[in-house]
């Protein structure tokens, strides 16, 4: 068990670019979540994957937001025309659908600084 | 609506002393109640749950847990601190019977052992 990876780990774009973070949930895991963590606060959620199915989003997750998990792995987080309100932490986290599907396993997450 | 409060926004304690790091919640049904830890620069790591069963929950690292309905509350303790446990503290609910998988994460206590 490899844990949850995340990829970059630190991002600094500037304003108006696009950026994309990566998420290798722990394997078999089949359900994937995206938080989001601001300084001082707790994670907030922004959406969730059951495979590749999309199943909840937040209404945090502005139309410049739009994440994939295409085969039902590994998922992707774009956010386009970056804004410096966008700067946070970007948390992903896996859960499996057996006994102990209510524990979600966190990466180390990205740091995203919007100049 | 889902909510979690963690009243304290930093706890001090010295070495050896036992702690608590304090926990309230609001849903409408009943809960599912976790606690993670997060070291700087790291993601979160899952500590302990409450599912259903004994109200009191053991988890990693001699962190226990004691689930009081009436209270609304789930509290973290530990009978002896030790230096290493200084990171910050998230408690997170879940609605059991919400067909979203999402967990709602406090603000986070700071946890700070002094030798």
């Amino acid at each position: 068990d490899t844990g949850v990876s995340q990829n970059p780990r630190h991002k600094i774009t500037k304003r108006g670019q696009n950026v994309t973070f990566r998420c290798d949930p722990i394997s078999e895991h089949n359900r994937l979540y995206w938080y989001r963590q601001t300084l001082g606060q707790g994670p907030e959620f922004l959406t969730y994957f059951q495979n590749e199915a999309q199943l909840e989003k937040s209404r945090l997750l502005s139309d410049r937001f739009s994440a994939e998990r295409p085969k039902g792995s590994f998922s992707t987080l774009e956010i386009q025309r970056t804004e410096q309100g966008d700067s946070a932490m970007y948390l992903c986290a896996s859960s499996s659908a057996g006994a102990d599907t209510d524990t979600q396993y966190f990466g180390p997450g990205t740091r995203l600084t919007v100049l | 609506a889902q909510s979690v409060a963690q009243p304290e926004d930093q706890v001090n304690v010295a070495e050896g002393n036992p702690l608590t790091v304090k926990c309230t919640y609001s849903v409408s049904g009943n809960p599912y109640l976790f606690w993670y830890v997060q070291y700087p620069n790291r993601g979160l790591q899952f500590l302990l749950k409450y599912i259903t069963g004994d109200n009191l929950v053991k988890g990693s690292y001699g962190f226990e847990a004691e689930f009081n309905k009436s209270q609304t509350s789930f509290h973290l303790k530990k009978p002896s601190a030790l230096v290493s446990d200084s990171a910050l503290y998230f408690c997170a609910v879940r609605d059991r019977y919400s067909s979203a998988s999402k967990i709602i994460f406090g603000s986070g206590t700071r946890l700070s052992i002094r030798p």
